[in-house]
């Protein structure tokens, strides 16, 4: 059993780089994809990318050019970077882990708020 | 198209049978997995590969595929079905390498 916990600022400035980490327990870093998924406040899921084991990464191509995701094994978390946020980037944001491309194990999700 | 298209609603009395669609182009070559959401929590994985059930989830949740349309079928429905419920897929394009329905709200009349 995976289990995943999102942590970092729930409040974030307009234009500045929103920053988060899921840590990772129950399941080896190498057997999955770590994902990060979002959902606006009354919206559907929206994918934002993955990293897998060695540092391989994808992105959502509506995201790409201001995401960063990267994977931390010695402490078993990984990370995204948001850079230049808006209010259109007001969402819960989970992590997730997929064997492939079914995500089996997600966090409860933080709620980030971009403030103007 | 890369997008999956899922109707916003269904609605149906309790133990009659509740069939949501999902439609797109990747469908009849990646397989399709479906979440159960209910508010205030993080998705819940019902179905994978289609057809498949994780562990835990009712035989009345079922899968199935058909061409460019996959459904997720709940027979004898119960009020604590009542969720949003999104169907999920892949598309190898180097557009779009994951894909996720609208969601559809499930009601429990």
């Amino acid at each position: 059993q995976v289990l995943l916990q999102e942590s970092g600022p729930g409040l974030v400035q307009s234009s500045e780089t929103l920053s988060l980490t899921c840590s990772v327990s129950g399941g080896s870093i190498s057997s999955y994809y770590w994902s990060w998924i979002r959902q606006p406040p009354g919206k559907g899921l929206e994918w934002i990318g993955n990293v897998f084991h060695g540092g391989s990464t994808n992105y959502s191509p509506s995201l790409k050019t201001r995401v960063t995701i990267s994977l931390d094994t010695s402490r078993t978390q990984f990370s995204l970077h948001l850079t230049s946020v808006t209010a259109a980037d007001t969402a819960v944001y989970y992590c997730a882990a997929s064997p492939g491309h079914t995500f089996d194990y997600w966090g409860q999700g933080t709620l980030v708020t971009v403030s103007s | 198209s890369s997008d999956l298209t899922q109707p916003p609603s269904v609605s149906v009395s309790p133990g009659q049978t509740a069939r949501i669609s999902c439609s797109g182009d990747a469908l009849p070559k990646q397989f399709a997995s479906w979440y159960q959401q209910k508010p205030g929590q993080a998705p819940v994985l019902v179905i994978y590969k289609d057809t498949q059930r994780p562990s835990g989830v009712p035989e009345r949740l079922s899968g199935s595929s058909s061409g460019t349309t996959v459904t997720l079928t709940i027979s004898g429905v119960q009020p604590d079905d009542e969720a949003d419920y999104y169907c999920q897929s892949a598309d190898n394009s180097a557009s779009d390498p994951v894909l996720f329905g609208g969601g559809t709200k499930l009601i429990v009349l």
